[in-house]
């Protein structure tokens, strides 16, 4: 049990769907992130979330839009992807902090995505 | 432009033996280095956190060392098991706990 849970842990979906990836955390942490992970590529840091506020827009794609309820949840709204996006997106959380990241950041498993 | 590098070749050892990873940066003046274990079909793990100050640390048979001025940091297995076959990565902090990740280092322990 990661205290990180992401669901679901695999989509197919078309190019003209819509569809939402959910994570939750139970760690009491106030800081959670998205990333993407693509073969052969290292994580790529897309949204960061402290205190339920947008604090970085990696210059991701207006399609996809990350949304943050509350400290607990986070999710990621998905619409009109392209092939490309197909990847295993994680979710992470943390203890919230200003300034040098000293924090460890806990991961769930992600959501396998596939765009046909 | 900024780059960390990881070795992109598996790294097998024989079990028993030491495994040392290396990750090299540049381009970035990161206060912490993180290392992170990952599975397949699973997400990261948090290993270690080093400091820009600390030249060492420990944990049972990891040791992570930090070295600013070569920009490179080692991960160091000790008495390695075959269940410590996993892909490690290097993560770099560019400040409000913001990270950058290596490719990751592959290791396969031989029994």
């Amino acid at each position: 049990e990661t205290g990180v849970t992401q669901t679901p842990r695999h989509l197919v979906m078309g190019m003209t769907n819509k569809k939402s990836l959910k994570c939750e955390q139970h760690l009491g942490h106030n800081a959670m992130y998205w990333y993407k992970q693509s073969a052969k590529k290292p994580l790529e840091l897309m949204f960061v979330y402290n205190f339920k506020e947008q604090t970085e827009n990696n210059s991701v794609p207006s399609r996809f839009s990350p949304e943050c309820p509350n400290s607990s949840h986070l999710f990621l709204h998905l619409h009109t992807l392209q092939p490309e996006d197909s990847a295993l997106y994680l979710c992470a959380s943390s203890h919230a902090l200003r300034g040098p990241g000293n924090q460890p950041q806990h991961f769930g498993d992600g959501t396998r995505l596939s765009i046909l | 432009s900024q780059k960390i590098e990881q070795n992109s070749e598996a790294l097998n050892i024989q079990e028993g033996k030491t495994a040392t990873l290396t990750c090299n940066y540049t381009n970035y003046s990161p206060a912490y280095l993180q290392w992170y274990r990952q599975d397949p079909g699973r997400g990261p793990v948090f290993l270690l956190l080093i400091r820009e100050n600390e030249k060492e640390k420990r944990k049972e048979r990891l040791k992570v060392t930090f070295d600013t001025t070569l920009k490179q940091s080692l991960f160091h297995i000790t008495a390695s098991q075959p269940a410590d076959s996993a892909t490690y990565l290097c993560a770099l902090d560019y400040g409000n706990n913001r990270l950058a990740f290596g490719k990751g280092n592959q290791v396969v322990v031989i029994p």
